[in-house]
């Protein structure tokens, strides 16, 4: 079975400019989680969707949104792009379970490199 | 407030050697989960482990084993005869239910950066 896919891979972009990053769950995952890993640190949480809602969002700027699709799949944007956006986003899936989804395990995708200049 | 310590940021060791990376979290939840991921060069997150707050036995898997020891509050993670493929950033996790309509936080430690010196 395909894991966890995003893309692109990398990406280059200016300040101010704006990004959408995708990503696809494993197939039969309902929630998808973002998050962003600055080099030399811990991922941190940004958003989890599940069930095309966002059901939580961690500690960043209203410039960073997001949505999943009726087929779970989902988008990362971010606008008006600063320098220290510059990192590894990862996506992550997991099935949801009863319990409201805190007991799953997330599963992650390779991630894409920003890169802002 | 939720906190994941990994005090070693950096761990070297000689191949075949034991290594033990060290995890101390923080929550006043009780009921919570705990992970192990390994992230190597590629920067895919992999997942090792996961452990609930009520079962405190400790697991092998092959070379790999984890003492959760809710007493201190520690979930700590041993490589035995340590192998090159095990160089890695390994992470300790926190997840915890938050939220009127309950949502997964996830909370990372730091990372600690394993190098298998051959």
């Amino acid at each position: 079975d395909a894991g966890v896919t995003q893309s692109p891979t990398h990406l280059i972009k200016t300040r101010g400019q704006h990004v959408t990053l995708r990503c696809s769950p494993i197939s039969g995952h309902k929630s998808v989680s973002w998050y962003q890993q600055v080099l030399g640190q811990g991922p941190q949480f940004i958003f989890q969707y599940y069930e095309k809602e966002e059901r939580g969002r961690g500690n960043f700027p209203d410039r960073f949104s997001a949505r999943q699709f009726p087929n779970y799949s989902s988008e990362l944007n971010v606008n008006a792009l600063l320098l220290g956006d510059s990192a590894l986003y990862l996506c992550a899936s997991s099935l949801w379970g009863l319990a409201g989804g805190f007991e799953d395990t997330q599963y992650f995708g390779p991630g894409t490199r920003l890169t802002v200049l | 407030a939720q906190k994941v310590t990994q005090a070693q940021t950096e761990i070297s060791v000689v191949e075949k050697e034991d290594v033990t990376l060290d995890c101390v979290y923080e929550t006043r939840d009780t009921t919570y989960y705990l992970f192990w991921y390994k992230q190597p060069p590629s920067g895919e997150l992999v997942f090792l482990i996961r452990r609930n707050s009520f079962d405190e036995q400790n697991e092998i898997s092959g070379r790999y084993s984890w003492n959760f020891q809710k007493s201190t509050s520690s979930f700590n993670f041993t490589i035995t005869a340590s192998q090159v493929v095990d160089s890695a950033v390994y992470f300790c996790a926190l997840s915890e239910a938050r939220g009127a309509g309950g949502y997964q936080k996830v909370t990372f430690g730091i990372g600690t950066k394993l190098q298998v010196i051959p």
